[in-house]
């Protein structure tokens, strides 16, 4: 079974208009919770990493939030070239990332 | 730039074939994993080394094999090659640093492999 879950799948956004995407796990024993943009046919790029329940990471527009079954990653007036495809990916004694979110921002 | 460098970039070969993709870890990075991305799945871990040792491993068929040498460079070598192998292949090397097991990635640009 799953145990990351990205959601949605997809955000298609109008430049400037906020939201936020969800990655939930459902393992026990969180040793690290990772954020990715990847562009297409690009490698990963490291955003944050976030450790413990309650901590918060910010870049730019970017904001990435921890609870003890989920993550946040919140992006704050989108510009276009904050369009990419996001990843987490939850190290629990193994390694698993999620599908991803795709993420376009319209001007 | 990520500091990960892979070669080639790009690779066309037919059923059958064997072909070996390199990486080069950041400086200092001791960690390499590899990782296959295909249209239809996500970023399916592979296999991970430490120092020339593996350390873990993932969904890798048996025909796919992989090592790390001294100098810390990685060749992920792909056998008996089907249609089904053609993906992107990145390499990533792990951050060393603050005592935890687990660091950021830091992605190269990946390989595309496309078998015909």
């Amino acid at each position: 079974e799953d145990q990351v879950t990205q959601s949605p799948e997809a955000l298609r956004l109008q430049e400037g208009e906020s939201s936020s995407l969800n990655c939930s796990y459902t393992v026990s024993g969180l040793r690290g919770l990772f954020w990715y943009r990847q562009d297409p046919g690009k490698g990963p790029e490291f955003l944050f990493t976030l450790y413990s329940a309650g901590e918060e990471k910010e870049k730019e527009r970017l904001k990435a939030t921890l609870t003890k079954k989920e993550s946040f990653l919140h992006i704050t007036a989108p510009k276009p070239e904050d369009s990419a495809t996001y990843l987490c990916a939850v190290c629990w004694g193994k390694l698993q990332f999620g599908a991803g979110t795709q993420v376009v921002v319209t001007p | 730039d990520s500091g990960v460098t892979q070669t080639p970039k790009h690779l066309i070969t037919a059923t059958g074939q064997r072909v070996t993709l390199r990486c080069s870890p950041r400086s200092g990075d001791l960690s390499v994993y590899w990782y296959q991305q295909s249209l239809d799945q996500g970023l399916q871990f592979l296999i991970q080394y430490y120092n020339g040792e593996e350390r873990a491993k993932g969904n890798i068929l048996e025909r796919f094999s992989a090592q790390q040498f001294p100098d810390l460079h990685s060749e992920l070598n792909l056998s008996s090659l089907e249609l089904g192998d053609s993906a992107l292949y990145f390499c990533a090397s792990e951050a060393t640093s603050g005592g935890r097991t687990y660091n950021e990635q830091f992605f190269g640009p990946g390989t595309r492999l496309t078998v015909l």
